[in-house]
């Protein structure tokens, strides 16, 4: 199985400051045959599901604000979060879809301060 | 609007069994890879389990390999998945979650249902 290792567990920031969260594969997630990342972002607020932020490493779904970024390939990406606002206060994780069994990182929790 | 909506959870005892559904509206169902994945409490995301279009190819975590079983009826835009010989640590929320393609394969899960909540308990 493909291990996902996130980090940081958690952070603290103030409104409008910029965040980094990382995630390592334990294999690489590039598809050779096609030179695609198989890496998404999940956003999971309070109380609800997860929300779809960024697939293929960099791309961001449809809605999704300008301010989240992914970045990275092969075994190391990051999900950078811009000028971060009190409504982006959830759970992130990292989830690897290039095989099964699907595997996710253990989850950031971003407070705002 | 695309809408997938779970039930069937509940209160049970370790060693029953418990059906969880999942009605999909808004979309058309039968196109669509359909997953399961559930979340103890305070935990992160474990997939569970995979179905195809068409039901032809399921698979499954190896830790509920045996004890669950996924399905659909495109005909009734549901997909179900018995979970059977439950253990405590089977609690947690439950979500069917909508799989999307394009030309090089997945690129993730773009609609999520609520979840539903299954503890395992005497």
């Amino acid at each position: 199985d493909i291990v996902m290792t996130q980090s940081p567990s958690s952070l603290a920031v103030s409104a409008g400051e910029t965040v980094t969260i990382n995630c390592k594969s334990s294999q690489s997630l590039l598809s050779s045959r096609n030179q695609i990342n198989y890496l998404a972002w999940y956003q999971q607020k309070p109380g609800q599901s997860p929300k779809l932020l960024i697939y293929l490493a960099s791309t961001r779904e449809s809605g999704v604000p300008d301010r989240f970024i992914g970045s990275g390939s092969g075994t190391d990406f990051t999900l950078t979060i811009s000028s971060v606002q009190a409504e982006d206060l959830a759970d992130y994780y990292c989830q690897q879809h290039y095989n099964y069994p699907l595997t996710f990182g253990s989850g950031t929790k971003l407070e705002i301060k | 609007e695309v809408q997938l909506v779970e039930s069937g959870g509940g209160l049970v005892q370790p060693g029953s069994s418990l059906k969880v559904s999942c009605v999909a509206s808004g979309f058309t169902f039968s196109r669509y890879v359909m997953e399961w994945f559930r979340q103890a409490p305070e935990n992160g995301i474990e997939w569970l389990a995979y179905i195809n279009t068409d039901s032809s190819s399921t698979h499954y975590a190896e830790t509920v390999k045996g004890r669950f079983t996924i399905s659909r009826d495109n005909a009734k835009n549901i997909v179900d998945m018995q979970l059977s010989s439950l253990r405590s640590e089977d609690t947690a929320m439950y979500f069917c979650a909508r799989e999307s393609f394009f030309k090089y394969g997945s690129y993730g899960f773009d609609y999520w249902g609520q979840g539903v909540m299954v503890t395992v308990s005497s």
